[in-house]
């Protein structure tokens, strides 16, 4: 069975660009979770997905959005992009909302 | 909101030697759970603690769970090189089940 798969792996943009990245969690998983971790920090939250609805969203501005499609894979995106949006950028999938999460590679974004 | 602390932030420590990273959340939870994250990799998934006062162990690694579900510990004994990594904890709260993580502790071993 495939783990979670991020997409793309690195990034680079400029500020003020736009930029859309990509999860597909394990097969069965209906929960799919956002997280930020800058270096040297946490993974920040950033959203909750489960069963294709929004189920939390974390303290970041409206330039970030994102959302779940029927086949439980999301999208996260974040316009007008700002130096400090560089960052790792983690998917986690779970089973349930009350269950372990699963972390994909993550996507290391860079705005230059 | 809901805040996970973790103390240390780092942890050098002596192959051989013991130590504790100690996990504390604002809120109460539904559970907590642990990860770690290699240099470079992603967080994986460690354990999961539940119940009031539960301890678990993976071999050189115990886990305990707070009385009142509030804090959380990780004690590691007689470290080792593959011991490497930053450690985190992270809180669940059940109203809405977000998972919050704590800062980490960076753990690096002198052989």
């Amino acid at each position: 069975d495939a783990g979670v798969t991020q997409s793309p792996t690195h990034l680079i943009k400029t500020r003020g660009q736009h930029v859309t990245l990509r999860c597909s969690p394990i097969s069965g998983h209906k929960s799919v979770s956002w997280y930020q971790q800058v270096l040297g920090q946490g993974p920040q939250f950033i959203f909750q997905y489960y069963e294709k609805e929004e189920r939390g969203r974390g303290n970041f501005p409206d330039r970030f959005s994102a959302r779940q499609f029927p086949n439980y894979s999301s999208e996260l995106n974040v316009n007008a992009l700002l130096l400090g949006d560089s960052a790792l950028y983690l998917c986690a999938s779970r089973s349930d909302l009350n269950t372990e999460a699963f972390f994909g590679q993550g996507t290391r974004l860079t705005v230059v | 909101g809901q805040q996970v602390m973790q103390i240390p932030q780092y942890q050098h420590v002596q192959e051989g030697e013991d130590f504790t990273t100690y996990c504390n959340s604002s809120t109460t939870l539904s559970n907590i759970q642990w990860y770690k994250q290699r240099p470079g990799g992603h967080p994986v998934f460690l354990i999961q603690l539940v119940k009031s006062g539960e301890v678990k162990k993976q071999k050189r690694l115990t886990f305990q769970f707070g009385e009142a579900k509030k804090n959380s510990s990780l004690h590691i004994t007689a470290t080792q090189t593959t011991d490497v990594g930053t450690y985190f904890c992270a809180g669940l709260r059940s109203n809405d089940y977000k998972l919050s993580f704590g800062a980490g502790t960076t753990v690096t071993v002198r052989a």
